[in-house]
């Protein structure tokens, strides 16, 4: 099956940093991922859909100056947590959409933000 | 092996009847999740099941949880056009209460409502 990969699957950082966190579709191209963001023991929730070469698409509630989202090639997205704040410790999972509609979903990245 | 087995993997059905999509493992689930996928967007968390026996209902949707913890069936009674879709079960096969766990997927569910 297709593969999607994140990097990095964990990290900790200070209050107020930026952290990137990077989404790759191994071997397929994906035009569009999706970003999600699970809180322990509940349910994912979807953060935004970003499409290749155009702005990302949030939902409701969702800061797009706190969340930047760049998908700038058709393999790579990459989603900034800006100022990061112990409330946006979370974890973080991307997925991948295949021209066959199919979702394949990166292994998540673990946010701390002590 | 895949630790979560989703079925039927399509369903193609006629506007009006019912259907059912099941989700089974093999160890014991102490969370189970329903998402729905429009063509071409992002999951919509429909419900979570926790507790042996336990059922929901969404609108025209139930999903209920074996009295085992092991399988998970989802129910569209009257089914509509707007249900169409993909059906995905995601797991959570950690017991403890806190913490992050990343959850298992199913493969989905590919279901198309023809009017």
């Amino acid at each position: 099956g297709a593969v999607v990969s994140q990097h990095p699957s964990r990290v900790i950082c200070k209050s107020g940093t930026s952290v990137k966190i990077e989404c790759r579709s191994l071997d397929f191209q994906a035009t569009t991922m999706f970003w999600y963001r699970q809180f322990p023991k509940k349910s994912l929730m979807l953060m935004a859909t970003s499409n290749e070469g155009s702005k990302a698409t949030y939902e409701q509630g969702v800061e797009k100056d706190k969340f930047l989202i760049n998908h700038a090639s058709l393999t790579l997205s990459t989603l900034t947590v800006t100022s990061a704040h112990p409330e946006d410790s979370s974890f973080y999972i991307c997925s991948a959409l295949t021209s066959q509609e199919t979702q394949y979903f990166g292994p998540g990245t673990r946010l701390l933000v002590l | 092996s895949q630790e979560l087995e989703q079925s039927p993997q399509s369903l193609i059905v006629q506007e009006g009847k019912n259907l059912t999509i099941n989700c089974t493992s093999s160890k014991t689930l102490y969370g189970l999740y329903w998402y729905k996928q429009k063509y071409g967007e992002g999951l919509i968390f429909l419900m979570m099941l926790q507790k042996g026996g336990e059922e929901k209902s969404h609108e025209k949707i139930t999903a209920k949880l074996d009295e085992k913890k092991q399988q998970s069936s989802l129910h569209i009674t009257a089914s509509q056009p707007s249900h169409a879709g993909i059906y995905l079960c995601g797991a959570d096969f950690n017991p403890s209460q806190g913490g992050s766990e990343k959850l298992v997927f199913g493969k989905g569910t590919k279901l198309t409502v023809n009017p």
